[in-house]
């Protein structure tokens, strides 16, 4: 049972738009939301988080907003640049303590220059 | 700065055989995670540790075991493959003090069971 939802597989922005990842989650113990970047070939890399005490986190031009009530979290990247083109995941961890997270499946974003 | 290290960086065995793989945390990291992440698929929770013990427990097969020793590394091993365990898996690191921090991952190994 998928806990964690990024119902758009893929998103396509042209360069110096802005992009909207988005992401649902089903469990409202979770508490803290991660977004990780991946390239190819290569692990996850840790974008930015946020608790669920803030409904906003912001670090240079990636924005989260967190929407408790509706479970839902986006990722804003203004403005989009060619090199953030990357499959994005959305993790979430929750009380229990084992801090072990919960992926979405993902979205792969294309930058067009 | 030092990152996550995973050995090795590809493995391919046949059915039936015993694979190990293995995770060197961020120095200072106290807990480790593994994941797999099948073809097309999200990553998922297998197992994790802190401080040298067991501390969750997701999806992980009864085939499969893995441990962390006393310098923080971690194995996890695999016996019995099937095609079905050709995956990419990942470990990842983090340090736990209170505090939710990001867990910072390997690059994978990517394991092709013939």
């Amino acid at each position: 049972d998928q806990q964690v939802k990024q119902n758009s597989p893929s998103l396509s922005v042209q360069e110096g738009r802005i992009s909207i990842l988005n992401c649902d989650y089903t469990n409202s113990m979770f508490d803290y939301f991660l977004w990780y970047k991946k390239y190819p070939a290569e692990g996850p890399t840790f974008l930015i988080s946020i608790s669920s005490i803030k409904d906003k986190n912001e670090d240079g031009r990636f924005t989260v907003f967190l929407n408790k009530s509706a479970k839902h979290l986006s990722l804003h990247i203004v403005p989009s640049q060619p090199g953030d083109s990357a499959v994005y995941f959305c993790a979430a961890s929750d009380q229990t303590g084992a801090n072990n997270l919960f992926f979405g499946t993902g979205t792969r974003l294309t930058v067009i220059p | 700065a030092a990152g996550v290290i995973q050995s090795p960086r590809h493995l391919i065995k046949e059915k039936r055989e015993t694979a190990t793989l293995k995770c060197y945390p961020i120095p200072r990291h106290d807990t480790v995670y593994w994941y797999q992440q099948g073809p097309g698929q999200d990553p998922q929770f297998l197992i994790s540790f802190y401080e040298k013990m067991q501390s969750d427990k997701g999806s992980i097969p009864d085939r499969f075991s893995a441990q962390q020793f006393s310098d923080y590394h971690s194995e996890l091993n695999m016996s019995s493959l099937e095609l079905g365990d050709s995956a990419l898996y990942f470990c990842a690191s983090s340090f736990t003090d209170r505090v939710r921090t990001e867990a910072f991952f390997g690059q994978g190994t990517r394991l092709t069971v013939v």
